[in-house]
């Protein structure tokens, strides 16, 4: 199966501050990438899907990129509430698989 | 408004049996394929199963092969997960997924539940 390896596992950030994930999966997975946000005691809310298509209700703020085996999230000014973890997700191969996720936590 | 509520969670003994629901409102279930995802802090985010939207077809994750059923009634607006031979390795919290728009050929969830929690224990 795809294995899906997101770094860093942490980031510690301040508000305002532009912010960077990142997204590695073991085979190309096209543009067949979706990124989720989660926060605690809440469900995954999704934010982008075919790697750089915002979902309904995303916040311009939050940019997709990449293809292949290499995809980014980028938050250009971290507000608030979006403290929380970030999971990508493939759906290029069966099974569907899920990344470890990043934490993005104040610093 | 779309909404997904996950039922019947709770405490059960390894090789014990545990039926989960999945209750949809808001959006035509029986014109949408329906998926279970389940989540631990050890091994996070995992896929289960789904289900096609007239219930003709299902799949399951090597995992839970053989021992996870899935099932739907689109009168009752309801999809099950029905767990037999459960392990202590099944205790997590279950979802229930839309796919995009329902679609079969969507790869991305757009909706899910808060989840209901599977303990496995003796």
């Amino acid at each position: 199966e795809v294995v899906l390896t997101q770094s860093p596992a942490t980031l510690s950030v301040s508000p305002g501050e532009r912010v960077t994930l990142s997204c590695r999966a073991s085979q190309s997975l096209n543009s067949n990438l979706a990124w989720y946000q989660q926060k605690p005691g809440q469900a995954p809310r999704p934010l982008i899907y075919d790697a750089s298509t915002r979902a309904t209700g995303t916040p311009p703020r939050f940019s997709g990129s990449g293809s292949g085996t290499e995809f980014t999230l980028t938050v250009s000014s971290l507000q608030s509430e979006d403290f929380a973890v970030y999971f990508c997700q493939q759906n290029n191969t069966w099974p569907w698989t899920f990344g470890q996720g990043t934490k993005v936590e104040i610093k | 408004e779309v909404q997904l509520v996950e039922s019947g969670g709770g405490l059960v003994q390894p090789g014990g049996s545990l039926r989960l629901s999945c209750a949809a409102s808001g959006f035509t279930l029986s014109s949408s394929w329906i998926h279970w995802v389940r989540q631990t802090p050890g091994k996070g985010l995992v896929w289960v199963s789904h289900i096609s939207a007239d219930g003709n077809s299902a799949t399951y994750a090597d995992s839970v092969k053989g021992r996870f059923t899935i099932s739907r009634d689109n009168v009752k607006n309801v999809v099950y997960l029905q767990m037999n031979s459960l392990r202590a390795e099944d205790t997590a919290l279950y979802y229930c997924a839309r796919p995009h728009r329902g679609l079969s050929n969507s790869g991305w969830f757009d909706y899910w539940g808060q989840g209901t929690l599977v303990t496995v224990s003796s």
